[in-house]
């Protein structure tokens, strides 16, 4: 299976601020990475897929890039709902798995 | 609206199977994907496997796939998972989610609301 690592595991930041989250993957993945957002008690959130397509309804402060083994979650200007925890998932082939999550707390 | 709804909480005995459902509303079912997804307390999201529901083709991750079955329902637009021989560390909360326009975009953006599994003797 493919693996996935997230950095970093833990962010501490302030409203405002641009937030980058990197996703590493073990083997090359073409642009098959899709990003979540969860809540405590919540189903997690589809934020962006195919590496870098905004969901419909999510706001646009939210973009994806990447290709192959690298990709970036960035948050151009945090707000107070943002605080949460993203996880990234590669879709590639038959076989899925997610990263172990960054979570993204205040500062 | 377009929705996935999982069926009540569990509680198991190790060593038995437990059989989650997940119905499917509002979209057209035979067009979409459906991944399951399980979260331990306090844990990250472990996937589970998948079925692209057209051909009725299901794939798991290598540590389930001897003990997972994903399977659906045309007539009742329900997807099912199945996981035998349960133990403790299969207590979590286990997810349904679809990839609805059948695009191959590989988009899981409907969410079930959660089964909580508890395996406990």
């Amino acid at each position: 299976d493919i693996q996935l690592t997230q950095s970093p595991s833990f962010l501490s930041a302030s409203v405002g601020d641009r937030v980058t989250i990197t996703c590493r993957a073990s083997h090359g993945i073409s642009s098959f990475l899709a990003w979540y957002q969860q809540k405590p008690g919540r189903a997690p959130k589809l934020l962006i897929y195919g590496a870098s397509a905004l969901q419909s309804g999510v706001p646009s402060r939210f973009s994806g890039s990447g290709s192959g083994t690298e990709f970036t979650l960035t948050i151009s200007s945090l707000q107070p709902e943002d605080f949460a925890t993203y996880y990234c998932q590669q879709l590639d082939g038959y076989i899925f798995t997610f990263g172990p999550g960054t979570k993204v707390d205040i500062k | 609206q377009m929705q996935l709804v999982q069926s009540g909480p569990e509680v198991k005995k190790p060593g038995t199977s437990v059989k989650v459902s997940c119905k499917a509303s509002g979209f057209t079912f035979s067009t979409s994907a459906v991944q399951w997804v399980r979260q331990a307390r306090g844990q990250r999201l472990e996937w589970i496997g998948w079925i692209v529901v057209g051909s009725g083709n299901a794939n798991c991750a290598q540590k389930f796939h001897e003990r997972v079955t994903v399977t659906r329902d045309m007539s009742t637009s329900t997807v099912y998972m199945e996981m035998s021989s349960l133990t403790s560390e299969d207590t979590a909360v286990y997810y349904c989610a679809a990839e609805w326009d059948g695009s191959g975009s590989y988009a899981f953006d409907i969410w079930g609301q959660g089964t909580m599994v508890t395996v406990s003797s």
